[in-house]
């Protein structure tokens, strides 16, 4: 089955400490990015990438990074998480297709920093 | 102001109901628009997708675009209670070096009661 995997699904944590989200797509596409979703702003793209090794800012970066050692996995990285990061989060992937509009996405990760 | 503007809702319709949820844009880049249904707790699914301006029809839903007035539409006849879900408009520009990028409206919760 196609599919994009996240992992955890939930998670408390607190103030400064260290965390990663794995992301995981089967579908051998290039195209993968993180958005956070928050009441009354919508989804907002974190980071993207085009393809190995290849990795952009979106919208909202700051606080976050990512890598991209492989096609299928895309971790986001909260080296010290703070409150205001508290969000839904998702992984999508697409085909690196021009103008291909497909994205595939996750279940979420809610995340909650206290 | 935001690229797409999204009425947040939330819209409670009877069952067999006709459905309309809009969004407007400012972008006059973007050529691809999208709609994603997202049930609660799950990450957004692709619903229609349409090039340019024009009418598209699936089953029950109707997709239009109007650029010359910047104004998205999305049409769902005989709603059914199965319709119950949150529905973000998505807006795609072409990035530097292909690949794109999508721009999200806030999503526009729906409610179709028995």
């Amino acid at each position: 089955e196609a599919q994009v995997t996240q992992n955890p699904r939930y998670l408390i944590t607190v103030t400064g400490k260290k965390l990663t989200v794995t992301c995981s797509q089967n579908m051998n596409h290039e195209y993968m990015s993180w958005y956070r979703q928050d009441p009354g702003l919508g989804l907002r793209q974190i980071y993207y990438s085009m393809n190995v090794e290849v990795t952009d800012k979106g919208d909202v970066p700051e606080g976050y990074k990512v890598s991209r050692k492989e096609k299928r996995n895309f971790p986001l990285i909260l080296e010290s998480p703070s409150p205001n990061q508290t969000s839904l989060y998702f992984c999508a992937s697409s085909p690196r297709l021009r103008g291909n509009t497909e994205a595939f996405f996750g279940q979420g990760t809610r995340l909650t920093v206290v | 102001q935001k690229e797409v503007e999204q009425d947040p809702g939330p819209l409670s319709v009877p069952e067999g109901a006709i459905v309309s949820l809009n969004c407007t844009y400012s972008n006059s880049a973007f050529q691809y628009f999208m709609w994603y249904r997202q049930y609660s707790r799950k990450g957004p699914e692709l619903l229609m997708y349409t090039y340019s301006s024009g009418n598209k029809e699936d089953g029950r839903f109707t997709a239009q675009v109007d650029k010359s007035s910047k104004y998205i539409s999305l049409f769902i006849r005989d709603s059914q209670p199965s319709d119950s879900a949150t529905y973000l408009c998505a807006m795609s520009g072409v990035l530097t070096g292909g690949g794109n990028k999508l721009t999200f409206g806030t999503g526009t919760q729906l409610k179709v009661e028995l």
